[in-house]
């Protein structure tokens, strides 16, 4: 079965940092760019971040450039958020998502997403 | 490329046709996804590239559209098809996505 997992959320504090980790499985990573999409409570969705398949290439939104960092381990299967700087608007569920283009660059749609984890940034 | 959707919420029953639409601030050819979304649910993507389905999702569900007017369709609403539909355009970074629209029941 093809999935993908995010963890790493919980709560964290204005100002400090959180790492996000996404880890694939059943299906063929290295293949695939990915992203994630935040959601904040009640809110409509927010693409945040995207990679190419061997992590070349990457793009931010505007409201995380600069503080956010998209990186991933073919290796590993995996696909990572480094998130700095962190203030109460960065409080959302975190969504992995997969791009639909599997062995091209980005479709830009997403057919594959996991559960989400809720980062929580409060003092 | 600012993304516009309409109705914000649309009441419907079961067996209705419902029209939701979406426009974008300029041209994206047919660069558009439908995803819906359930309550506590990750989206699920229903079309791509305008108004192609993407596998295993329901043929009472169709999209259309050009350029910067879009429109998805369900053609008999069923009881599992109450949630939320977003468009996202695919055309350019950054991705955008409209501000969804609520199909709830009448």
């Amino acid at each position: 079965e093809e999935q993908v997992v995010e963890s790493g959320g919980g709560l964290g504090k204005p100002g400090g940092s959180m790492r996000l980790s996404c880890a694939a499985s059943g299906f063929i990573f290295s293949a695939y760019s990915m992203n994630w999409v935040r959601q904040a409570p009640g809110k409509g969705l927010e693409w945040v971040s995207s990679i190419t398949t061997a992590g070349s290439y990457k793009y931010y939104g505007d409201s995380v450039r600069g503080r956010f960092t998209i990186s991933r381990d073919n290796a590993k299967n995996s696909v990572f958020l480094q998130m700095n700087s962190l203030t109460a608007e960065d409080t959302a569920v975190y969504y992995c998502a997969r791009d639909r283009g599997r062995y091209t660059a980005f479709v830009m749609d997403f057919d594959l997403w996991g559960r989400g984890t809720l980062v929580t940034v409060s003092s | 490329i600012q993304m516009t959707q309409s109705p914000s919420s649309v009441s419907a029953a079961v067996g209705d046709r419902v029209t939701i639409t979406c426009q974008a601030s300029q041209s994206i050819s047919t660069w558009l996804a439908w995803y819906q979304q359930k309550p506590g649910k990750a989206p699920n993507l229903l079309i791509y590239a305008a108004s192609s389905l993407q596998s295993g999702v329901p043929s009472r569900f169709s999209g259309s559209g050009s350029g910067t007017d879009f429109t998805l369709t369900i053609s008999s609403l069923q009881r599992e098809d109450f949630a939320t539909y977003y468009c996202q355009q695919t055309d350019s970074f950054p991705l955008t996505f409209g501000g969804g629209t609520r199909v709830e029941f009448k």
